[in-house]
């Protein structure tokens, strides 16, 4: 079992839908990140949390400690929303666990 | 603008020869990571430096070095020695990693694309 597992692998949608993107992680954390990388590979940090929840235009992050788990939320997805989503666990050490990503496309 | 700049963004290889891929940022950054990614795969640390002219191997260091004679750069040499090394690779940087874990937003470079032939 890897120690960061996320859900979907793939997610198809329509434009305007909301979109949830799950991860979960059996290690213990000091921060949990995700990432987006765009199709041409380049990676952008979308969240650092460590508690509660974030927000950033139509991003939402949540995590809960207590579950280990963590999801990222869409609302009024767009085309331009289309990439692989990645969370990465943080904890007592210098690296980084990475998950395998899930690969959002936004249809008009 | 700050950022990460890698270069070149698509690199051929003939079997036996070493490449060095380049990684530069303006971000006044400290620590510095190189990172591979295969299909199917979560992203695995090959090295990382934390400070200039210190760096540690990460989980997949075999095959691969590394330098960090300056703050704003931080080369990769996947040798010959490295079995498998078609592979996207990624550096990132922190501005300071806080001792027993990371601290601050992971920014990264667009990537090089190595394909050995």
């Amino acid at each position: 079992k890897n120690e960061v597992e996320q859900s979907p692998q793939n997610l198809t949608a329509q434009e305007g839908e909301f979109i949830t993107i799950n991860c979960s992680y059996s290690v213990g954390i000091s921060a949990l990140h995700w990432l987006q990388q765009h199709p041409g590979g380049g990676i952008v940090s979308l969240f650092m949390l460590s508690s509660g929840k974030k927000k950033h235009g139509r991003l939402i992050a949540t995590i809960n400690i207590q579950e280990k788990h963590s999801s990222l939320h869409i609302t009024a997805s767009h085309p331009r929303d289309s990439a692989v989503y990645i969370c990465a666990a943080g904890g007592n050490t210098d690296k980084l666990i990475f998950g395998t990503g899930t690969r959002l496309q936004v249809f008009p | 603008d700050g950022g990460i700049t890698q270069s070149p963004k698509y690199l051929f290889r003939k079997e036996g020869q070493n490449v060095t891929l380049s990684c530069e940022q303006n971000l006044n950054h400290d620590a510095m990571y190189w990172y591979r990614q295969d299909p199917g795969q979560g992203l695995r640390l090959i090295y990382y430096s934390q400070i200039v002219n210190d760096f540690q191997k990460g989980d997949i260091a075999e095959g691969y070095s590394v330098s960090r004679e300056k703050k704003e750069s931080f080369p990769l040499t996947v040798t010959s020695a490295q079995k498998n090394p078609t592979a996207f690779y990624l550096c990132a940087s922190t501005k300071t990693p806080r001792r027993g874990g990371y601290t601050g937003e992971l920014f990264f470079g667009e990537g090089s694309r190595l394909t050995v032939l």
